[in-house]
């Protein structure tokens, strides 16, 4: 079956303790990004990626990091998460059609920083 | 102003009502996505399209470029059609990102 896993659904941390949320996506897509989800604000991209070793900054990019070492795993890493990070994050790949990409998001990592 | 402007902001509708639910944007795209997020969090994509119209089951999308207008429509809503509709538009050139609206909170009612 395609699909985008995410690592964990769900975690509580204190502020300051490094975490690493992990994505992977079984489609062989090139294109894989991190959003974040907070009420009244809707989606925002935090980081992409165009293929292996290629990342680059969506809007939000501060205070998180993510390697792409290889073409299936996309990992976010917060390495001193603070309390404004709390929020709900989803990993999407895509595969392209064309110039538009259609997007699989996956199920949703729900991230509280006390 | 926000890119993507979707309206109405909440919705509640009957069982079995014809529902449309709107999204505008402002800049140049290549394509426009509607995404249906049910309560619990996951996001599926229903449409992706970038001209014209395309129908899934009960559902329609409609885009007009020359508008920048595009309308989600749900034929005999049903309860379980109740979740966030998330409209988002990728900008022009391959390496684009995705714009999202803030979504609309759709509840039909038995």
């Amino acid at each position: 079956e395609a699909q985008v896993t995410q690592n964990p659904r769900y975690l509580i941390t204190v502020t300051g303790k490094k975490l690493t949320v992990t994505c992977s996506q079984n489609m062989n897509h090139e294109y894989m990004s991190w959003y974040r989800q907070d009420p009244g604000l809707g989606l925002r991209q935090i980081y992409y990626s165009m293929n292996v070793e290629v990342t680059d900054k969506g809007d939000v990019p501060e205070g998180y990091k993510v390697s792409r070492k290889e073409k299936r795993n996309f990992p976010l890493i917060l390495e001193s998460p603070s309390p404004n990070q709390t929020s709900l994050y989803f990993c999407a790949s895509s595969s392209p059609r064309g110039v538009s990409y259609e997007q699989y998001f996956g199920p949703g990592t729900r991230l509280t920083v006390t | 102003k926000n890119e993507v402007e979707q309206s109405p902001q909440n919705l509640t509708a009957q069982e079995g009502e014809f529902i449309t639910i709107n999204c505008s944007y402002s800049v140049g795209i290549s394509a426009l996505h509607w995404l249906q997020q049910h309560p619990g969090g996951g996001i599926v994509s229903l449409f992706m399209l970038s001209s014209g119209k395309k129908k899934h089951g009960r559902l329609i999308a409609t885009i007009n470029i020359q508008e920048k207008h595009s309308s989600l429509h749900i034929t005999a809503s049903h309860p379980r059609d109740s979740a966030v509709y998330i409209c988002a538009v990728q900008g022009l050139g391959a390496n684009s990102k995705l714009t999202f609206g803030k979504g609309i909170t759709l509840s039909v009612r038995p």
